[in-house]
């Protein structure tokens, strides 16, 4: 069974671009979620999805920043404009609601912006 | 609110036994979690406990919860250069509809 698939796995861009991290959950998971992690703040949880729609996005650090789930397979998150201050790993992650909330996490897409 | 502690790093030699330590504030935390994340990958779930238990042990992990102290802690038996990796802790209040609360990790080295 494939796991969480993240793309792109890891992309330089210029401060000012658009980025647009891809994620697919895993077949069948209804609650998807979309982390970031750095040094200085480890994992934060910036949004999350049940059944495509958003639950919670109070970790979503500013209006540059903006999450959908157009379908059960599909997420983005997106960054307009980027900043060096954005670069981080960001983690896509679902889960199947009722067996104890564990979350099955993707590989990370690594952002640097320059 | 929410809140998961840990120490940021931990250092031990090859066969010895680790021990992580995790403290968590809320008292409704009904699963808590240990996740591990290796060099340039997402985390994986290691184990998890059920708030009513106070041991579990899965071939040489072995995790312990006091609930009176709010504390769990993952003893690794006969640790492994493998083993080197960020462990992180993590609560959840409610079985499935609440985010996980995630300490900020414990990097464990391995001395050979």
């Amino acid at each position: 069974d494939a796991g969480v698939i993240q793309s792109p796995r890891h992309e330089v861009t210029e401060m000012g671009q658009e980025v647009t991290l891809r994620c697919k959950p895993i077949s069948g998971h209804d609650y998807l979620f979309w982390y970031r992690q750095t040094m200085m703040r480890g994992l934060e949880l910036l949004i999350y999805f049940n059944n495509n729609v958003p639950i919670d996005d109070s970790g979503m650090p500013e209006d540059r920043f903006s999450a959908k789930m157009p379908n059960a397979s599909f997420s983005t998150l997106k960054i307009q404009p980027s900043e060096p201050r954005d670069s981080a790993v960001y983690f896509c992650a679902s889960s199947l609601r009722g067996i104890g909330n564990t979350i099955y996490f993707g590989e990370g897409s690594w952002l640097t912006v320059v | 609110g929410e809140d998961v502690e840990q120490s940021l790093f931990l250092s031990v030699r090859e066969g010895d036994s680790s021990v992580i330590n995790c403290t968590y504030t809320d008292s409704s935390s009904t699963y808590l979690y240990w996740y591990k994340q290796e060099p340039g990958a997402g985390l994986q779930l290691l184990t998890y406990i059920f708030s009513n238990m106070d041991m579990k042990q899965d071939q040489r992990l072995t995790v312990l919860l006091n609930k009176k102290d709010k504390h769990l802690s993952l003893r690794i038996a006969d640790t492994q250069t493998g083993d080197s990796a960020i462990y992180f802790c993590a609560e959840s209040l409610y079985s499935g509809n609440t985010p996980l609360v995630f300490g900020k990790g414990t990097r464990l080295s391995v001395i050979a």
